[in-house]
């Protein structure tokens, strides 16, 4: 079956940059409509909605964050690469990885289980 | 892009239905069927309930269903268990980018 599982820093500092893998297995990034997404979640607070790449290569941005997101995909390594600049504080969050399966769909199916980044100096 | 505005909470006994709401605007839930749920345990990752307004992925107890009126979407679950006491996310996709809600936690009575 599907899986995802992020990978990354668990504490960076303030000002300093942020990279995040997803790795997946049993889908491929070359299937037309597919797309993986990233999402987070402060402790206590609701999902937001971070960034997503096509198989295509076709890459969306959250409109606030756009400035400090760059999403990347390695078909041949099955990895979504996420960085985000300038991390402060309030970035602390749980961050997760889904898959989003097509564009009927339109939503995230499986997600992966999902990292804690702290941002303290 | 603001979040899409849900209850803070609703409550209600099992046996019962409860119906929790998402409103957005027309940029937004009103402007795709692209409306999804999520359902998240503490500590656990969200998990897909609800996709295209209505549909229900494989697995999913029929218990769940969803519907959408102008730019408000709503999540209804009937015959509420004990095991559906947790937080409930909505989502919408904006035309170039997804927006969630501000989530509402369902407490079983």
């Amino acid at each position: 079956q599907i899986t995802l599982k992020e990978s990354g820093p668990t504490l960076v500092k303030p000002t300093q940059t942020l990279t995040l893998t997803c790795t997946f297995s049993e889908f491929s990034l070359n299937t037309s409509g597919v797309g993986v997404g990233w999402i987070r979640q402060p402790p206590g607070k609701a999902l937001e909605w971070l960034a997503l790449i096509y198989w295509d290569d076709d890459k969306r941005y959250s409109p606030s964050l756009k400035s400090r997101l760059t999403i990347t995909k390695d078909t041949s390594k099955n990895q979504v690469v996420l960085t985000m600049t300038n991390m402060d504080p309030v970035d602390t969050a749980t961050y997760y990885c889904a898959h989003r399966p097509t564009v009927t769909w339109n939503a995230f199916d499986i997600w992966g289980q999902g990292t804690v980044v702290t941002v303290s100096s | 892009q603001s979040a899409l505005t849900q209850p803070r909470s609703v409550s209600g006994s099992p046996g019962q239905s409860v119906t929790i709401s998402c409103t957005g605007t027309s940029s937004d839930v009103g402007g795709y069927n692209y409306v999804s749920w999520y359902q998240q345990h503490p500590g656990k990752a969200p998990k897909l309930m609800i996709y295209g307004v209505t549909k229900r992925p494989s697995g999913v107890p029929d218990r769940f269903s969803g519907s959408k009126s102008g730019n408000t979407a709503s999540l209804t679950i009937s015959g509420l268990q004990a095991e559906d006491e947790a937080d409930y996310y909505c989502c919408s996709y904006a035309g170039s980018f997804w927006v969630f809600g501000g989530g509402t936690k369902l407490i079983v009575l």
